[in-house]
């Protein structure tokens, strides 16, 4: 168990419709990332959350957002569903700015019908 | 744009039978290269970073090494519970996070 939640475990919709995918980090980590793994995909980058504020984006949409709240949870949200987004998203979350470890989450998987 | 291909795609071992996975990487100044286990449908685990050509790390059955375009992870008499994805990505230097680059993994099975 890495210390990190994510809420809901597995998560059926239709095209269209918008999700909220949750993340609690690690206690007194306040470092957040987002990932998506889609079959045959390595993990990509999405978002990265420090203390509250945004640090950098990666290859998100824009159909997508994220915030990191003052109790350093972590919201995804996935808009305008299409069949593409279904995935794997996982969240990860890091002591520091500098320290390299990350601890991942189990993970939300998406299903977009 | 950093790189990272890892070789095989899937192993399968028997039991005890030692083998090493690779990863090969391209980056614009490396920072550190880390392995992940992934089980099915679970996040990746985190095992190892390396930072420099040279360096090596063990955790039981597993040693990692890196040399200045590719990491090994060398898998020693491995056992059934070994039997997951390996994942290898790359951090660039001065980038920040989002510069970290994940392959797409190996996929070991250990047969008993």
């Amino acid at each position: 168990d890495s210390g990190v939640t994510q809420t809901p475990k597995h998560l059926i919709t239709a095209t269209g419709q918008r999700v909220t995918l949750r993340c609690s980090p690690r206690s007194g980590d306040l470092s957040v990332y987002w990932y998506q793994q889609s079959l045959d995909q390595g993990l990509q980058f999405l978002i990265h959350y420090y203390n509250g504020e945004e640090r950098a984006k990666g290859n998100i949409l824009e159909r997508f957002s994220a915030q990191q709240f003052p109790d350093l949870h972590s919201e995804l949200n996935l808009s305008s569903l299409e069949l593409g987004d279904s995935a794997l998203y996982f969240c990860a979350s890091r002591t520091g700015i500098n320290t390299d470890t990350q601890y991942f989450g189990p993970g939300t998987r998406l299903t977009v019908l | 744009e950093d790189q990272v291909t890892q070789s095989p795609e899937a192993l399968r071992l028997q039991e005890g039978e030692s083998s090493s996975l690779n990863c090969s990487y391209t980056v614009s100044g490396l920072r550190g290269l880390f392995w992940y286990r992934q089980d099915p449908g679970k996040g990746p685990e985190f095992l190892f970073t390396l930072y420099s050509a040279g360096e090596e790390k063990e955790k039981e059955r597993l040693k990692a090494t890196l040399t200045k375009k590719e990491s090994f992870l060398h898998i020693t008499a491995p056992k059934p519970e070994d039997s997951a994805t390996y994942l290898c990505a790359v951090q660039a230097r001065g980038g920040g996070y989002q510069k970290v680059t994940f392959g797409t993994g190996t996929k070991l099975q250990v047969i008993p």
